[in-house]
């Protein structure tokens, strides 16, 4: 079963918009990652934030983390139609390898 | 560095034959892992190798599926007879981890194998 699941599956916005996806996952965790994957491409990681953190900013990127309702949220700011893609969630429980959820697939109108 | 290196790119080939998926880690990475990719089960783990040990291939779907890393350098993923429903992308990635086989921290992909059987 996925460990991360995203909400909401896809998403279409304007370039210049903020682009927010959501992951819920269901046990305790060491780090939530975020991992971005073009079409036909492999994925690439984004950010990683700690259990111990609660916000983490990279460029554009804004993860938040509440380990209390176990979720983690994604912000893209100013998007680009080159923000278009997919973006995963994965979990690292410290008992297993990765395990990522569902995806979120984002579009952005030029 | 060139990456995470998997062939072939495509693979298209007929049901109960023998697919040989492979794949080169970054060079110092001591952990590899296969995931496998589908639209209806999304990203899969198969079966993940630390020190060239596999570690946890509960994901492995069955026995027509293998998996060996005879050294560090190289990893294969073997579907012997494969069928129609194995078809997916298979992707490989690999990690250095200090902390023990479970520890894992940023993962660099590979492209993928899109694997197609008729």
């Amino acid at each position: 079963s996925q460990q991360g699941e995203e909400d909401p599956q896809a998403l279409s916005i304007q370039e210049g918009e903020n682009a927010t996806m959501n992951c819920s996952y269901k046990t305790s965790i060491n780090n939530l990652q975020w991992y971005r994957q073009n079409s036909g491409r492999g994925l690439v990681h984004l950010i990683l934030i700690r259990s111990n953190e609660r916000e983490k900013h990279s460029g554009r990127l804004r993860v938040t983390l509440d380990t209390s309702k176990k979720s983690s949220s994604l912000l893209i700011t100013a998007s680009r139609a080159a923000d278009t893609a997919s973006y995963f969630c994965a979990t690292d429980t410290g008992r297993r390898a990765l395990t990522f959820g569902s995806g979120t697939r984002l579009q952005v109108q030029p | 560095d060139a990456g995470v290196i998997q062939s072939p790119r495509h693979e298209v080939t007929e049901m109960g034959q023998e697919v040989t998926l492979r794949c080169k880690p970054i060079s110092g990475h001591n952990s590899l892992f296969w995931y496998r990719q589908t639209m209806m089960r999304g990203l899969e783990l198969l079966i993940y190798f630390n020190n060239n040990v596999p570690i946890d291939d509960s994901g492995m779907p069955e026995d027509r599926f293998s998996a060996k890393m005879p050294n560090a350098s190289f990893s294969t993923l073997k579907i012997q007879p494969s069928e129609p429903r194995d078809s997916a992308v298979y992707f490989c990635a690999s990690i250095y981890s200090n902390l023990g086989p479970t520890n894992t921290g940023e993962l660099f992909f590979g492209e993928g194998s899109r694997l197609t059987v008729l």
